[in-house]
């Protein structure tokens, strides 16, 4: 089973370059999120989805955009990079039940120089 | 709004002895409850989760977390720690569609 499978593990970009971190699951799951992890914060919501053609702002969403047009994919785009966007990036998927939990892809290493 | 604390980012024990990670919640309602845990480099895994269904929850690994509404709190323990236990654990509160979580508590063991 692959889960939740993020694309590239690691990835350097120059301020002001644009790129997309790609997100797919083989779960059938509805609820997508994305969450970015930086040193003593924990884990900051970005973007989220509850099915295909839906998505929501979460609590950090500014220099970032989504899109969900399949139910397995939810690539998160960063247009005009900049240095507060170096981070951990985690891609996670649950079910529509109230009990599930998320499952976490093994994380996107950005870094903004 | 749903929130959770953890008290100490930092949690020191001994192989062997108890490991007490504290987590105290926030929630209009009635909240569903997660423990993840991250070793390095990787993604996190669930631990355990409270569902409303028992306040005493079992876990992998040996761990285990009691819900107590009224302190609201939900520390997760175990009673022996073991090397493999070694690794960053997240609280988390379910809030709508969406889970919010607490800033973490990196566990080190001691030989």
């Amino acid at each position: 089973n692959a889960g939740v499978t993020q694309t590239p593990k690691f990835r350097i970009l120059k301020i002001g370059q644009s790129m997309t971190l790609q997100c797919a699951q083989d779960m059938n799951h509805n609820y997508m999120y994305w969450y970015r992890q930086d040193p003593g914060m924990g884990l900051k919501l970005i973007y989220y989805s509850v099915g295909a053609g839906i998505t929501d702002k979460g609590e950090v969403p500014n220099g970032y955009n989504v899109s969900r047009s399949t139910t397995e994919d939810f690539p998160l785009r960063l247009e005009l990079a900049a240095p507060s966007q170096t981070s951990v990036y985690f891609c996670a998927s649950r079910t529509g039940q109230n009990t599930g939990e998320l499952f976490f892809g093994e994380g996107s290493r950005l870094t903004v120089l | 709004a749903q929130s959770v604390t953890q008290l100490g980012s930092h949690v020191s024990v001994s192989e062997g002895a108890l490991v007490l990670l504290r987590c105290n919640y926030s929630s209009s309602v009635p909240p569903y409850l997660f423990w993840y845990v991250q070793y390095p480099n990787q993604g996190l895994q669930l631990l355990l989760k409270y569902t409303s269904a028992a306040t005493l929850v079992k876990g992998i690994n040996g761990f285990e977390a009691e819900f107590k509404k009224s302190e609201t709190s939900f520390h997760l323990t175990k009673p022996s720690a073991h090397m493999s236990d070694a690794a960053e654990y997240f609280c988390a509160v379910r809030g709508g569609e969406k889970l919010t979580f607490g800033t973490g508590t990196r566990l080190t063991i001691i030989p």
